[in-house]
């Protein structure tokens, strides 16, 4: 049964940048055709897709986000990983990693501030 | 980028009813849309993909359709562990841009 799971620091301060990484177990992130996302939920608010990596190599970003966004993979943890920089209180919500075809992780709350 | 349209914003409707929600797409995006259920604190559950296709597991009640701009969810009978927040996403290209939600609530 495929799993991700997010972790990270939960509290960053403005202008520092905000590091995640997704752990897949049960499944590999080299597997052929599948996206790994990455998707936010700001408190009390909806879903905003952020950016995501194929199982190419290729990625994809937000183009509201694109300048601060760098996704990567790290087939040896079979991990994939989120870095946006210069973060702000906007930037506070819940992190979710997934796969394309459903399975998504519990979410990490990453709340900026100083 | 294809801008992505639900509406209603919110529906109260009674055990029973038979719901409809629709997403607009600002251009076509063929089938490539997909409808997700996010209950109070829980995680986004993937429901049906490329428009019609139920996800395994998913009640038969749930249901999908469209193609181009214009796309439904329909549930047949409302129950009331239906109470959720609905999003449509598009997912033909990137951006993979989700819609604004529907929240559904039991009358």
């Amino acid at each position: 049964q495929l799993q991700l799971q997010e972790s990270g620091p939960g509290l960053v301060k403005p202008s520092e940048t905000l590091s995640l990484t997704c752990t897949v177990s049960g499944g590999s992130v080299s597997s052929s055709n599948y996206f790994w996302d990455w998707i936010r939920q700001p408190p009390g608010r909806g879903l905003e897709w952020i950016g995501n990596i194929y199982s190419t190599g290729s990625t994809y970003y937000n183009p509201s986000l694109k300048s601060r966004v760098t996704i990567s993979v790290d087939t040896s943890k079979n991990q994939f990983s989120l870095n946006l920089n210069s973060v702000t209180a906007a930037d506070t919500a819940v992190y979710y990693c997934a796969r394309r075809d459903g399975h998504w992780g519990q979410g990490t709350l990453v709340t900026v501030s100083s | 980028d294809i801008q992505m349209t639900q509406s209603p914003s919110s529906l109260s409707a009674s055990v029973g009813d038979r719901v409809t929600i629709t997403c607009r797409a600002s251009q076509g995006i063929s089938n490539y849309l997909a409808w997700y259920q996010q209950k109070p604190g829980k995680v986004p559950k993937l429901l049906i993909y490329d428009a019609s296709t139920l996800q395994s597991g998913v009640p038969s009640r749930f249901s999908g359709s469209g193609s181009g701009t214009d796309f439904t969810l329909t549930i047949s009978s409302l129950q009331p562990e239906d109470v959720a927040t609905y999003y449509c996403q598009k997912h033909d290209s990137p951006p993979y841009t989700f819609g604004q939600g529907t929240k559904l609530e039991i009358k």
